[in-house]
Parts: C-alpha cells; sequence; structure tokens
C-alpha cells in the first residue's frame, strides 16, 4: 500500500522560507501516470491546493502563490518538495501531500488525489 | 478562476436518512474533473468520487455523484455512523485546481 510522509520543521519565523518533503513509499514516483502534490489547510478551515509535479519536472501552482512557491522533485529519493518563502501567519496550516492518479473509465480519463499524507502543521510566528 | 460554492454549510440528520450535498462553479466545470472528498477531524482527506460520478476503491455504492456543467450533487443514500463527517468538492481547469468551502454532515 502506497504511503507518503510530510517532513519537516513545524515552526517557521515570518518572511522566512518553509521547506517540506514528503517521501513516498511502497511505489515509485517515477510512473508517468501519476502527479505528486501539495494541499494545505489553515486550522478549522477548507483545502488549498498549492501546486502539483509530475516525475518529469512539469509543474502547476496555485495562481494566488505562485509567486511564493516552488515544487521539486528527487527521483533518486522517492521524494518530492515544498518551499514557500517570505512566510506570514496566514500560511500556518497543516500541509498534505498527496498522489494525483489518472484514472481511466470507458475511454475518459479523471485525475484526483486518490493517496494523501497525514498532514504536518507548520505554524508561521517569531 | 473557478470558484465552487458547497451547500449547505452543515447538514444535520440521523442515522439511516438520505444526504444531498451540493456543489456549484462560477463557470463550466470541464467534464470528468470534478471530485468528492471525505474529511474525519485530526484525518487526511480520503477520494469518494472522481470523475463526476465514478466511486473510488473500497467507497460503498451508498456514494454517489452526479451533475454536469455547473451543478453537482453527492448523494449519500442511507446514512451510516461513519458517514458524519467534512465533504469537499473540487474541480481542475487550464492548470488550476479548486476546492469548495466544504459542508459539514452532523448527526442530527
Amino acid at each position: 500500500q502506497l504511503q507518503l510522509q510530510e517532513s519537516g520543521p513545524g515552526l517557521v519565523k515570518p518572511s522566512e522560507t518553509l521547506s517540506l518533503t514528503c517521501t513516498v513509499s511502497d511505489g515509485s514516483i517515477s510512473s508517468s501516470t501519476y502527479y505528486w502534490g501539495w494541499i494545505r489547510q489553515p486550522p478549522g478551515m477548507g483545502l488549498e491546493w498549492i501546486g502539483s509535479i509530475h516525475h518529469s519536472g512539469s509543474t502547476y501552482y496555485n495562481p494566488s502563490l505562485k509567486s511564493r512557491v516552488t515544487i521539486s522533485v528527487d527521483t533518486s529519493e522517492n521524494q518530492f518538495s515544498l518551499k514557500v518563502s517570505s512566510v506570514t501567519a496566514a500560511d500556518t496550516a497543516v500541509y498534505h501531500c498527496a498522489r494525483r492518479s489518472g484514472m481511466t473509465v470507458a475511454g475518459r480519463t479523471s485525475w484526483a488525489f486518490d493517496y494523501w499524507g497525514q498532514g504536518i502543521l507548520v505554524i508561521v510566528s517569531s | 478562476e473557478i470558484v465552487l460554492t458547497q451547500s449547505p454549510g452543515t447538514l444535520s440528520l440521523s442515522p439511516g436518512e438520505r444526504a444531498t450535498l451540493s456543489c456549484r462553479a462560477s463557470q463550466s466545470v470541464s467534464s470528468n474533473y470534478l471530485d468528492w472528498y471525505q474529511q474525519k477531524p485530526g484525518q487526511a482527506p480520503r477520494l469518494l468520487i472522481y470523475g463526476v460520478s465514478n466511486r473510488a476503491t473500497g467507497i460503498p455504492d451508498r456514494f454517489s455523484g452526479s451533475g454536469s456543467g455547473t451543478d453537482f450533487t453527492l448523494t449519500i443514500s442511507r446514512l451510516e455512523p461513519e458517514d458524519f463527517a467534512m465533504y469537499y468538492c473540487d474541480q481542475y481547469d487550464s492548470s488550476s485546481l479548486t476546492f469548495g468551502g466544504g459542508t459539514k454532515v452532523e448527526i442530527k
């Protein structure tokens, strides 16, 4: 069973860069049928997509975060990473990594996040 | 950017009742790119429905999805105790993805 595990600091100072890594176990990050994504959830609030990456390096970012976000992949380590620069208290959230799979039914392909990490709480505070 | 509005914000029902959750988009959603997730407190979201109406692996058939264009529905035919949770829809369009604000299904 595929597993994803987020890791990184739980506390980041304002104006600094938040850095997280997602390690993928019992599955390869290099399969062409998957993208890998980051989604965050501020305490008590809803879900916000941050961005997604393919093992080839193709990336897609939330336009509202694009100027501050970088997602990268390390296929040798079976990991992908997130960096958010110039953080503020508004970036305090549980950060989840997830696999985005293409699923084909009757010749039509849909994409959805089918495996998720448990999430890591990152607090932005001095 | 497509905005998804979920209603109601909270649905208070009893076990055994039928739940109907709405997800309305600010513009037409590309076919196949509307999904539903369930989230319980302290847990990661779980994929229920992908491509509007396809149940994910292991999801009971009491969950069903329908809709097209800008109006989508998640139906739980008979609520089980484990179904009381938050539910989110999401859509993908033009390389951008958005989630709805969620509907909480609570025990009446």
